[in-house]
């Protein structure tokens, strides 16, 4: 199995452009996360999805964002307009179906916003 | 608030030395406690887990150790090698209200084992 991928690896954009952060998860896998980590806030839980339905979008920070899952085999981070404070890694993991299971992360985009 | 606190941000260690990083919580209602590794440009990558059932759990050089009681648990490397150079992430999560598989990091321990 490749793993989660996300697309693309890096990102670099300027402020108030839109921003389409990318993600393959693991096949079979029934949940599907968005992170951020910054060096100030550490790894934090945007939105997750169980079979392509979000559950909890309390970590979304502001309306600028949004995700969606159209299928079990792809989902979209949207920011709009991208912002400075806006700048991390992003990461998509994605899980089986399991008590407690764990939670396979892809290799990060790593955005940067002028 | 946050419901997951580890300490040390930082540790040097020497190559065959023990490292230990420790993790407490808050919320009672946790039940299952992983320890991710993450090495610079990649994601973190599951290490060792222990639900509170137990009180430790072994892989190899690495030991979790859970005190429930005192809503506490550590992550101990022993021989720590450079090759275990990396940040490590406790965290937590609750199976239970509806919140299940959503977990909560605490902020990472970047362990440099020096050669």
């Amino acid at each position: 199995d490749a793993g989660v991928i996300q697309s693309p690896r890096h990102e670099v954009t300027e402020m108030g452009q839109e921003v389409t952060l990318r993600c393959k998860p693991i096949s079979g896998h029934d949940y599907l996360f968005w992170y951020r980590q910054t060096m100030m806030r550490g790894l934090e839980l945007l939105i997750y999805f169980n079979n392509n339905v979000p559950i909890d979008d309390s970590g979304m920070p502001e309306d600028r964002f949004s995700a969606k899952m159209p299928n079990a085999s792809f989902s979209t981070l949207k920011i709009q307009p991208s912002e400075p404070r806006d700048s991390a890694v992003y990461f998509c993991a994605s899980s089986p179906l399991d008590r407690g299971a764990t939670q396979y992360f892809g290799p990060g985009t790593r955005l940067t916003v002028l | 608030q946050q419901q997951v606190k580890q300490s040390p941000q930082s540790l040097i260690v020497q190559k065959g030395g023990i490292s230990i990083i420790n993790c407490a919580y808050e919320n009672t209602a946790f039940d299952y406690f992983p320890w991710y590794q993450q090495f610079p440009g990649k994601g973190p990558a599951l290490l060792i887990a222990i639900r509170p059932d137990v009180s430790e759990k072994k892989e190899g050089r690495f030991t979790i150790s859970f005190n429930k009681s005192a809503k506490q648990f550590s992550l101990h490397i022993m021989d720590s090698q450079p090759g275990d150079s990396a940040t490590y992430f406790c965290a937590a999560s609750s199976h239970s209200g509806g919140s299940n598989y959503k977990l909560t990091f605490g902020k990472g321990t970047l362990l440099t084992v020096n050669p």
